[in-house]
């Protein structure tokens, strides 16, 4: 299986910050990587796929990047209803789809 | 609109088989393209892919539990079946179903509400 490593695990900012949370792969995995948001006690909700495309609906502040082995997910101004834990994901089913062990962002 | 929603019990006991049914409505798993997968998280951890069935019936499942799990589609009912053998605690999760539409590269969205399934004797 492919491993993704999130990093870092938790992450406290403070609404308006900048943030980046990284993703990196076991091995390249092209641009075939998802983020999801999560919030307590709902189910993950699909933010970016194919690393870089932004799902319909999802606010511009989210924006994906990279390829390979390295990925990222920024957030350009932190809005209150961003803290939530966020997981990348590996798309390709032939080679089993992994997640990331999540990172959780909460308010400074 | 699209929707998902997980059923099936709350509670088993070890070594049992679990059952769990996924109806959806809003698509068709006869459509080309189209896929359910199922999806789980322990509670306070990271999600885990479990399996995947496509409109032509291809499957795809967790290589590290594939011995475990079944997975089907009755089309007429819009539903997606998942059945998991043997169960353990340590396989307490929440459970999810989720739309996919694409063959190869899979992305899910949108996710059922989930169902927690507790493992306990």
């Amino acid at each position: 299986d492919i491993q993704l490593t999130q990093s870092p695990s938790f992450l406290s900012a403070s609404v308006g910050d900048r943030v980046t949370i990284t993703c990196r792969a076991s091995q390249g995995i092209s641009s075939y990587l998802a983020w999801y948001q999560q919030k307590p006690g709902k189910a993950p909700k699909l933010l970016i796929y194919a690393a870089s495309t932004l799902q319909s609906g999802v606010p511009s502040r989210f924006s994906g990047s990279g390829s390979g082995t390295e990925f990222t997910l920024t957030i350009s101004s932190l809005q209150p209803e961003d803290f939530a834990t966020y997981y990348c994901q590996q798309l390709n089913s032939y080679l089993s789809i992994t997640f990331g062990q999540g990172t959780r962002l909460e308010i400074k | 609109q699209i929707t998902l929603k997980e059923s099936g019990p709350t509670l088993v006991k070890p070594t049992q088989t679990l059952t769990l049914t996924c109806t959806f409505s809003g698509f068709s798993l006869s459509t080309s393209g189209v896929g359910v997968g199922w999806i789980r998280q322990p509670p306070g951890k990271a999600l885990e892919w479990l399996a995947l069935i496509y409109w032509n019936d291809d499957k795809r499942y967790s290589p590290s539990l594939k011995s475990r799990l079944t997975i089907t589609k009755d089309t007429s009912k819009n539903q997606v079946v998942l059945t998991m053998t043997n169960m353990d605690p340590v396989d307490t999760a929440t459970y999810y179903c989720a739309l996919t539409l694409t063959t190869i590269l899979n992305w899910f969205d949108p996710w059922g509400q989930g169902t927690l399934v507790t493992v306990s004797s």
